[in-house]
């Protein structure tokens, strides 16, 4: 059964409006929470990250809201650029294990 | 410093051969895991180690072991591939502490 669910597996946007990536969980036992940016043919990288006793933290364009009462993550991108145009996984963590969502494809459109 | 490397990337085998895949970060992480990625599923743990000489199974391990000899290196092995372990698999390292898990570039590997 997914811990994580990406439930948009695609997503577009002009080039500088706001792009919103959701990932729902299922376990409230999780204690952070992770977004990763991954292009083609090449290996996810970090992107921003919150811990559970947060409900909002920002890095430069990008901002991660928690909702734990909903069991809810989004990642805002503002504005969004066509270089952001990737795939975005949600990741939560367990003791030591992480847990994926399947992904959303942003497409930003110049 | 050349992070998380992977060997090899792209890799063709028959059905019943077996393989190993190298991950090696140059970070000190004690930390390390194996992921595959297919269509549709995301990334799945297959195993992890939290240091040197210990693993520990993830989401998916069936048909896989590992090994983890040196710090820096963390083996994956395939004894009796299938086409159904066709996949993308991901190495990655974390330190101690720390959340962030950086990946190498994956390899490929095709079971025909």
């Amino acid at each position: 059964d997914q811990q994580v669910k990406q439930n948009s597996p695609s997503l577009s946007v002009q080039e500088g409006r706001i792009s919103i990536l959701n990932c729902d969980y299922t376990n409230s036992m999780f204690d952070y929470f992770l977004w990763y940016k991954k292009y083609p043919a090449e290996g996810p990288t970090f992107l921003i990250s919150i811990s559970s006793i947060k409900d909002k933290n920002e890095d430069g364009r990008f901002t991660v809201f928690l909702n734990k009462s909903a069991k809810h993550l989004s990642l805002h991108i503002v504005p969004s650029q066509p270089g952001d145009s990737a795939v975005y996984f949600c990741a939560v963590i367990l003791g030591n294990q992480f847990y994926f969502g399947t992904g959303t494809s942003l497409t930003v459109i110049p | 410093n050349a992070g998380v490397t992977q060997t090899p990337k792209f890799r063709v085998l028959k059905t019943g051969q077996s393989m190993t895949l190298l991950c090696a970060q140059d970070m000190n992480h004690e930390y390390m895991y194996w992921y595959r990625q297919d269509p549709g599923m995301g990334l799945r743990l297959i195993h992890y180690s939290v240091g040197e000489g210990t693993t520990a199974k993830g989401e998916v391990p069936d048909g896989y072991n590992v090994s983890r000899l040196k710090k820096q290196n963390f083996l994956l092995g395939l004894e009796s591939a299938a086409p159904s372990q066709t996949s993308v698999y991901f190495c990655a390292s974390r330190m101690e502490g720390r959340e962030t898990q950086y990946f190498g570039p994956g390899t490929r590997l095709l079971v025909l």
